[in-house]
C-alpha cells in the first residue's frame, strides 16, 4: 500500500541534544512538508521541499533543519536551538511537480516528541 | 496574507443531530479551500475539497461543504452525527498563485457526539 511513514511514534529527548526525525514516502510525491501541531494552535509549517536537493523555511523554521537527498525521504532535525521543542510533528506530501495550489495533501500518522 | 478562522474551538452535538461546522477565509479571490479530520495521535486525513468545479461539494462518510464567496465562507455539514465523527476538524485554504502548495491551516474544531 502507498502512503507515508514516520518513525519513530513517540520519542523522548533531554535537553540539549538534537534529534531527527523520519519521514517516508512512496507515492512518488514531489513535494513534502513538515508541520508542528500544539494543542489550539493548528498546524504550522516547519519546511518544504518541492524537490530533491532544493527546501524552503516555513513560518516556524527557527531551531530546525531538514534534507532532502532522495525523492522518498525528508527527515527533520530538531536542534538545541528549538526552545520549546515539545510537539505532535506532521510530515507530508502531494503530488504536484511544483507543489501546485489545489493539490491535497496526504498525512504521515505523526511523531510526538516530549522534551524531558 | 492568507487566513483562516474556524468558529468555535468546540462543538458538541448529539447522535443523529446536525453537524456545522464553521470555517471562513480571507481571499479576494476564491482560492482551494480544504476540510481535513484528525482522529486522536493519529495523522490528517483529508474529507473534502473545493477547487471550482461545484460549489457544494461532497466528500467521504457523509460529509458536505458548500463554498459561499458572498460570505467567503466554506462551512461543514453533516445531516445525522455519528459516534464515530467524535474528532478534531481542520480547514484549509491554498492560495491559487501559491508556490510549493502550501496550506494554511484554522485552528480546529473539536467534535464531541453525545450519544
Amino acid at each position: 500500500d502507498g502512503g507515508i511513514t514516520q518513525s519513530p511514534k513517540y520519542l523522548f529527548r533531554k535537553e540539549g541534544q538534537n534529534v531527527t526525525l523520519s519521514c517516508e514516502q512512496n507515492l512518488n510525491h514531489d513535494a513534502m512538508y513538515w508541520y508542528r501541531q500544539d494543542p489550539g494552535q493548528g498546524l504550522r509549517l516547519i519546511y518544504y521541499s518541492q524537490i530533491v536537493n532544493d527546501f524552503q523555511k516555513g513560518d516556524i523554521a527557527e531551531g530546525y533543519s531538514v534534507s532532502r537527498e532522495k525523492k522518498e525521504s525528508f527527515p527533520l532535525t530538531v536542534t538545541s536551538a528549538q526552545k520549546n521543542p515539545t510537539a505532535f510533528y506532521l510530515c507530508a506530501s502531494s503530488i504536484g511537480p511544483s507543489g501546485r495550489a489545489g493539490d491535497e495533501q496526504f498525512f504521515g500518522p505523526g511523531t510526538r516528541l516530549t522534551v524531558l | 496574507a492568507q487566513s483562516v478562522t474556524q468558529l468555535g474551538s468546540h462543538v458538541s452535538v448529539s447522535e443523529g443531530a446536525l453537524v456545522l461546522l464553521r470555517c471562513n477565509y480571507s481571499s479576494s479571490v476564491p482560492p482551494y479551500l480544504f476540510w481535513y479530520v484528525q482522529y486522536p495521535n493519529q495523522g490528517l486525513q483529508l474529507l473534502l475539497k473545493y477547487t471550482s468545479a461545484a460549489t457544494l461539494v461532497k466528500g467521504i462518510n457523509g460529509f458536505e461543504a458548500e463554498f459561499k464567496k458572498s460570505e467567503t465562507s466554506f462551512h461543514l455539514t453533516k445531516p445525522s452525527a455519528h459516534m464515530s465523527d467524535a474528532a478534531e476538524y481542520f480547514c484549509a485554504v491554498s492560495d491559487r498563485w501559491n508556490q510549493g502548495g502550501k496550506l494554511i491551516f484554522g485552528q480546529g474544531t473539536e467534535l464531541s457526539v453525545k450519544p
